[in-house]
């Protein structure tokens, strides 16, 4: 069964850092391009970041360039974000994504999500 | 950044009728170099994650009934559920991906009247 488990969410105060992690099974995740998307509470999906299936190359949304870092080990079949200076306005549940069969730039499959909530 | 736009925000579709979303992009996402339009759609029932159900603007998703249906090009397209069933009540985004940042419509609420 194909699978992918976040976990690393938390309460972080403005100005924190934290690092989601996303554990790939079912699947032979060294071959497929994966992405971050993100939901605030009661809100719409946001893109967040991609990388590529050997870790060359990333790509990430405006609003975390600089802050964020997406990265994989492929060995370990892991997917990470790791998120630095933290602001509120990064509360959300932050769901890894597969680039799926069809294209890679389409999310198939999602995991559950974890929940970051920024506060002081 | 290409907008996605959706309409409308919700709508109320009586069971076994036809029930019709819109997705309109900010700007083209047809590629002149493959005839492909870079859109896809995705269902998200309460409280839990999206589940791809269309891209290219019109292929189904193998695990997905065929009453869901993608069409359109360039920059209009349309969802359409043909005969609306209790478990198709959820949120439906648009996405493009034609290019980054890949961009999410707003999404529409379907509910059952």
């Amino acid at each position: 069964e194909v699978q992918l488990v976040e976990s690393g969410g938390g309460l972080v105060q403005p100005g924190g850092s934290l690092r989601l992690s996303c554990a790939a099974s079912g699947f032979t995740f060294s071959s497929y391009w994966m992405h971050w998307v993100r939901q605030a509470p009661g809100k719409g999906l946001v893109w967040v970041s991609r990388i590529n299936p050997d870790g060359s190359t990333t790509n990430y949304a405006d609003s975390v360039k600089g802050r964020f870092t997406i990265s994989r080990d492929n060995a370990k079949n892991t997917l990470y974000l790791q998120m630095n200076s933290l602001r509120a306005e990064d509360t959300a549940v932050y769901y890894c994504a597969g680039g799926s069969n069809g294209d890679y730039r389409v999310f198939d499959p999602w995991g559950q999500g974890t929940l970051v909530t920024v506060s002081s | 950044d290409i907008v996605m736009t959706q309409s409308p925000d919700s709508l109320a579709v009586s069971l076994g009728e036809r029930a019709t979303i819109n997705c309109k992009s900010s700007q083209s996402v047809l590629s002149s170099s493959n005839n492909k339009n870079y859109l896809a759609w995705y269902q998200q029932k309460p409280g839990q994650p999206p589940k791809l159900l269309i891209y290219w603007a019109s292929t189904r998703e193998s695990v997905v009934p065929d009453r869901f249906s993608g069409s359109g090009s360039g920059t209009d397209f349309t969802l359409t559920i043909g005969s609306l069933q209790a478990e198709d009540v959820a949120v439906y985004y648009c996405q493009q991906y034609y290019s980054t940042p890949y961009t999410f419509g707003q999404g529409t609420k379907l509910e059952i009247k």
